[in-house]
């Protein structure tokens, strides 16, 4: 079984801060991870993803996330935040090769960047 | 290529009456999803087809929510004597296999009146 919980569902930081959006996980098998953007009144959108691999991966948008597998983390980071930033980001996991399970979403994090 | 599409992007309906919202995945996508996002709120997991298999309908709330996948292609979402609750936006995902990236559509908002 798997889960996912993403700590805070609201974070606000100013324009230029570190952004730091917290994910962890549960999964009985190694996993897949996802985080995913939604702007205002739009669709879900993928931002980066971990399969397998380097543990360190890049996105769009200048984002980045670390897989520690020991921590069982996937926190999203962006050294320095912009106005445009502001959405709701959604930290998600699969079993990267289970046909019988489906993606689990967070329940989702609100980022607000303050001038 | 073209993403995923939903029709209507807006639906307005009387409580009581029954609505059809309409997903086009990816071409050669397998799997899809439909989730429900109220306002403000996470997703809420629906109902999941993929390939021939038996869908996955554990997260439909009520059995007045159904979902056909034609063809493994377009899919339905019907709800039948719709409610105040029902009232959100419904999202549809399509992915090229169970457990890779999903690729969502734009959404179709309902409101029920």
């Amino acid at each position: 079984a798997q889960s996912v919980t993403q700590l805070g569902s609201h974070v606000s930081v100013s324009e230029g801060a570190l952004v730091l959006l917290r994910c962890n996980y549960s999964s009985s098998v190694p996993p897949y991870l996802f985080w995913y953007v939604q702007y205002p009144n739009q669709g879900l959108q993928l931002l980066l993803k971990y399969t397998t691999g380097a543990t360190l991966v890049k996105g769009i948008n200048g984002f980045e996330a670390e897989f520690k597998k020991s921590e069982t983390s996937f926190h999203l980071t962006k050294p320095s935040a912009h106005m445009s930033d502001a959405a709701e980001y959604f930290c998600a996991v699969s079993p990267f090769y289970s046909s019988a399970s489906k993606i689990i979403f967070g329940s989702g994090t609100r980022l607000s960047i303050r001038p | 290529g073209a993403g995923v599409s939903q029709s209507p992007s807006n639906k307005v309906t009387e409580k009581g009456k029954d609505v059809e919202l309409r997903c086009d995945p990816i071409s050669g996508h397998t799997a899809l999803y439909w989730y429900r996002q109220s306002l403000g709120q996470g997703l809420e997991f629906l109902i999941y087809f993929q390939g021939n298999s038996a869908p996955d309908k554990s997260g439909l709330p009520s059995d007045r929510f159904s979902a056909e996948r034609t063809g493994g292609s377009v899919s339905t979402l019907t709800i039948q004597r719709t409610q105040q609750e029902d009232s959100a936006v419904y999202l549809c995902a399509s992915s090229f296999r169970q457990g890779d990236e999903q690729y969502f559509g734009p959404g179709t908002r309902l409101t029920v009146t």
